[in-house]
């Protein structure tokens, strides 16, 4: 099993700044054959289903906002908030889909 | 637009044994891959297994003994059955899809399932 570990657990940040949440996997989930990363990030809000924000590590789906962007390769990565708005406070995922599918613990953002 | 909705009982005993569907509307169950997550209250998404080509499975590896996932094309949908269900069970069950790759760009509403005695 591929195991995914985020940081911190809870983070809170002033409006307007950045946020940064961390997610490593227990191993590579870089594929070489096609040097993609088997990485996505998702925000839940409560009482809502997930929502992918961003795919292939650094792939942002569609409508989402650019202030929300990836990064990272292999086995470490970030996801990045560049300005936070009131509405970005959510729960948030790194999932791994390099074998079977495999979710990090989540990161708890808030404002402060 | 692809759409997905949860159903089933929302509370199961002790010991019996768990069953969801799902209903795919605006796509084909006998494309994509289609999973089950779960999320115990307060807690964390588990993934709990996925289904493709109408009945090829991957499971997670701590529930393999105790799912079943299958799907049914005639009527579009897709169903979990996991046996020997305790309190640790209890969860909001989601029905997610990968339609654009192998990453969750579908999700269902989720379903809370209590087990109790």
């Amino acid at each position: 099993d591929i195991v995914m570990t985020q940081s911190p657990d809870s983070l809170a940040v002033s409006l307007g700044e950045r946020a940064t949440i961390n997610c490593k996997s227990s191993q590579s989930v870089l594929y070489s054959t096609n040097n993609l990363n088997y990485l996505a990030w998702y925000q839940q809000k409560p009482g809502q289903p997930p929502k992918l924000l961003i795919y292939w590590a650094s792939t942002r789906e569609s409508g989402v906002p650019d202030r929300f962007s990836g990064s990272g390769s292999g086995t470490d990565f970030t996801l990045t908030i560049s300005s936070l708005q009131a509405e970005d406070v959510a729960v948030y995922y790194c999932q791994q889909y390099y074998t079977g599918r495999t979710f990090g613990q989540g990161t708890k953002l808030e404002i402060k | 637009q692809v759409l997905l909705q949860e159903s089933g009982p929302g509370l199961v005993k002790t010991s019996e044994t768990l069953s969801l569907t799902c209903n795919v509307s605006g796509g084909s169950v006998g494309d994509y891959y289609w999973s089950w997550i779960r999320q115990p209250p307060g807690k964390g998404l588990e993934w709990i297994g996925y289904i493709y080509n109408s009945g090829s499975t991957f499971y997670n590896p701590s529930l393999r003994s105790r799912v079943t996932i299958s799907a049914d094309t005639s009527k579009n949908q897709f169903s979990l059955r996991l046996s020997s269900v305790t309190a640790a069970d209890t969860a909001v069950y989601y029905c997610a899809g990968e339609l654009s790759d192998q990453y969750f760009d579908c999700w269902g509403q989720g379903t809370l399932v209590t087990v109790s005695s």
